[in-house]
């Protein structure tokens, strides 16, 4: 099936420091999300993004829809240690690629450690 | 709370019996989907239903899963004659509908299956 790449598999950062992770595919896609996940729990929504291009923030996250339609990066700002999780992108597949309109294709995540 | 619910958080079960999981979605979106998530792998896509229809189940993983949404509200999971590799992490996101914004999925905690 559909398969998003993301990268770094893991972080292991300094509190205070800049992240940046990102997300690739072979397949055009709609729409891009970023989640984030922690231990026995499901994924929360950070950042949903629509066109192209588009710039979004939310608080120090900032996420980008690439330009090609392919990719999407997440870069979090000055991390903190409750930042810890794991970070999943998340796309949907334009309809002439078999999108159903309905389902999401996850990456693997990328799982985000903080040292204070 | 408004959030997406999920019942039970955890299953035990024994090999060959039957389990269901019930989700009650945000109660003002019409569609309602059912991921599987394993260990170190992000959500993959099973079905979903706009109000009481499934319009997507060949995802599903064998004849031996099946999902109901009867009166367009609550949904529920139901696994056959349970195997081990069927021990994962269930979860259920509902959304508005589809197209931009409306398609923004919010996920429940989850039922986390183990088939001994």
């Amino acid at each position: 099936g559909q398969q998003l790449n993301q990268s770094p598999q893991s972080m292991f950062i300094q509190e205070g420091e800049d992240v940046s992770m990102n997300c690739t595919s072979s397949s055009i896609f709609n729409t891009w999300l970023w989640y984030k996940q922690e231990p026995g729990e499901g994924p929360v929504l950070l950042i949903a993004l629509y066109k192209a291009g588009e710039l979004t923030s939310n608080g120090r996250l900032t996420a980008q829809f690439g330009i090609t339609r392919k990719d999407s990066f997440l870069n979090i700002s000055a991390s903190i240690p409750s930042d810890v999780g794991i970070y999943f992108c998340a796309g949907q597949l334009g309809m002439v690629y078999g999108g159903s309109q309905g389902n999401l294709i996850f990456g693997k995540g990328t799982k985000l450690s903080v040292k204070p | 709370d408004t959030g997406v619910s999920q019942d039970p958080r955890h299953k035990i079960t024994k090999r060959g019996q039957n389990v269901t999981f019930r989700c009650d979605p945000i109660s003002e979106h019409n569609r309602l989907y059912w991921y599987r998530q394993t260990l170190g792998q992000g959500p993959e896509f099973l079905t979903y239903f706009q109000n009481e229809a499934q319009l997507e189940k060949s995802r599903l993983l064998s004849d031996r899963f099946s999902a109901e949404r009867p009166k367009g509200s609550f949904s529920t999971l139901e696994i056959q004659r349970t195997e081990q590799g069927d021990s994962a992490m269930y979860l259920c996101a509902s959304s508005l509908g589809s197209g931009g914004a409306f398609n923004e999925q919010f996920f429940g905690p989850g039922t986390r299956l183990t088939v001994l």
